[in-house]
């Protein structure tokens, strides 16, 4: 069985200072990894994917996530952290059943302070 | 700009009554998604429909919820009867494909609270 689990469910940083927010998956298989981002009110947008092509992986809004297959890790991370970055994340695995049954983590709530 | 289209955004509705919601997937995607967001549940799955067809509805309640695709761009999720612990944030997404790695898109959902 697949499964995601966010280490943190909030994450309070100041404006301008790196944002890390960890994520860590559990998968019999080499699975697809997102990062999808849901601001107040609205519907989730997706920030980022990992697809087994490069490890490193860039996404919108100057995040980037990187998958350690070792560590089972999928950390989202972005150097300066800003205003607009406050929001919910969160950490989707896809999952088997030869769909792309997504399993969302718990999310992770982004403050960010002046 | 694609993007898929839910209505209503918001409804009010007495405790008993027929709720149905509806959604536009993006042009051309073929696998539409149900899902439900609480503050205590999170984000669950509530029925999976691929080229029209229901292929996985095991998270949804089936004495009062029923899902539907009547065509391709439209998805449909009603709730009949509804009660008070059925408010929350109903998403429909869609995507191209079967594949793990694709992308699925969300729209901004349908805000339902039951009174």
């Amino acid at each position: 069985a697949q499964s995601v689990t966010q280490l943190d469910s909030h994450v309070s940083v100041s404006e301008g200072t790196p944002v890390l927010l960890r994520c860590n998956y559990s998968s019999s298989y080499s699975p697809s990894l997102f990062w999808y981002v849901q601001h107040p009110n609205k519907g989730l947008q997706l920030l980022l994917k990992y697809t087994s092509a490069a490890t490193l992986v860039k996404g919108i809004n100057g995040f980037e996530a990187e998958f350690k297959k070792s560590e089972t890790s999928f950390h989202l991370t972005k150097p300066s952290a800003h205003m607009s970055d406050a929001a919910e994340y969160f950490c989707v695995v896809s999952g088997t059943g030869g769909y792309n049954k997504l399993i969302f983590g718990a999310g992770t709530r982004l403050a960010v302070h002046p | 700009d694609a993007r898929v289209t839910q209505t209503p955004r918001h409804k009010v509705t007495e405790m008993g009554q027929e709720v149905t919601m509806r959604c536009q997937p993006i042009l051309g995607h073929n696998t539409v998604f149900w899902y439900r967001q609480t503050m205590m549940q999170g984000l669950e799955l509530l029925a999976y429909f691929r080229n029209r067809a229901p292929l996985d509805d095991s998270g949804m309640p089936k004495d009062r919820f029923s899902a539907e695709m009547p065509d391709a761009t439209l998805a449909t999720l009603k709730i009949q009867p509804s009660e008070p612990r059925d408010s929350a944030v109903y998403f429909c997404a869609s995507g191209l494909g079967q594949s793990s790695g694709n992308t699925i898109y969300f729209g901004e959902g349908s805000w339902l609270t039951v009174v």
